[in-house]
């Protein structure tokens, strides 16, 4: 099946840091990239669509300063967490969507999570 | 406004049990609808998916059952096992947007 690899899986940083996370999809072309932000015990909240060669589209409340989009490639979607703070420690996550046609599914990645120190 | 709604939020079934995880949405446009399976500290997987056009999909002990006209649709889990405790979302989608999770259901499979 269709593979999604992120990368780090864990990072631990100092407060006022910027953090940087990758997303790659591994056997397909994603045009559509998508990220995610999961507190513990709840559902996935989407924080932003990532097109590739354009700017990302934001979910309403997401600070786009904030949260840095980079879709340079077809394969690679990086999310950049700037001047990360303790309430930005979360599990994130990204998906991509397979290309050809309509309704296609999205193959997530394993997730990162964060720790801001 | 919560467009899918999931439910139970937790469930514990025995081993060799069915189990069952309902859902309901609200946007008529929606036409397609995929689970996702969780395990903690990873992303969802897809599991299986289903389009209005059919009223039931399975695949092994997954079976999905679609109802168009009451808006709902459900998993069924048969013969549970231990290690198919997880978490598992359901979710729709139109077209080309976003896709609209569920809250998510913990099952628990127990020996």
């Amino acid at each position: 099946g269709a593979v999604v690899s992120q990368h780090p899986s864990w990072v631990i940083c100092k407060s006022g840091t910027s953090v940087k996370i990758e997303c790659r999809s591994l056997d397909f072309q994603a045009t559509t990239m998508f990220w995610y932000r999961q507190f513990p015990k709840q559902s996935l909240m989407l924080m932003a669509t990532s097109n590739e060669g354009s700017k990302a589209t934001y979910e309403q409340g997401v600070e786009k300063d904030k949260f840095l989009i980079n879709h340079a490639s077809l394969t690679l979607s990086t999310l950049t967490v700037t001047s990360a703070h303790p309430e930005d420690s979360s599990f994130y996550i990204c998906s991509a969507r397979e290309p050809q046609g309509l309704n296609q599914p999205q193959h997530f990645g394993d997730g990162t999570r964060l720790s801001i120190l | 406004q919560q467009q899918v709604k999931q439910s139970p939020q937790s469930l514990i079934v025995q081993k060799g049990g069915i189990s069952i995880i309902n859902c309901a949405y609200e946007n008529t446009a929606f036409d397609y609808f995929p689970w996702y399976q969780q395990f903690p500290g990873k992303g969802p997987a897809l599991l299986i998916a289903i389009r209005p056009d059919v009223s039931e999909k399975k695949e092994g002990r997954f079976t999905i059952s679609f109802n168009k006209s009451a808006k709902q649709f459900s998993l069924h889990i048969m013969d549970s096992q231990p290690g198919d405790s997880a978490t598992y979302f359901c979710a729709a989608s139109h077209g080309y947007q976003k896709v609209t999770f569920g809250i998510g259901t913990k099952l628990q499979v127990i020996p």
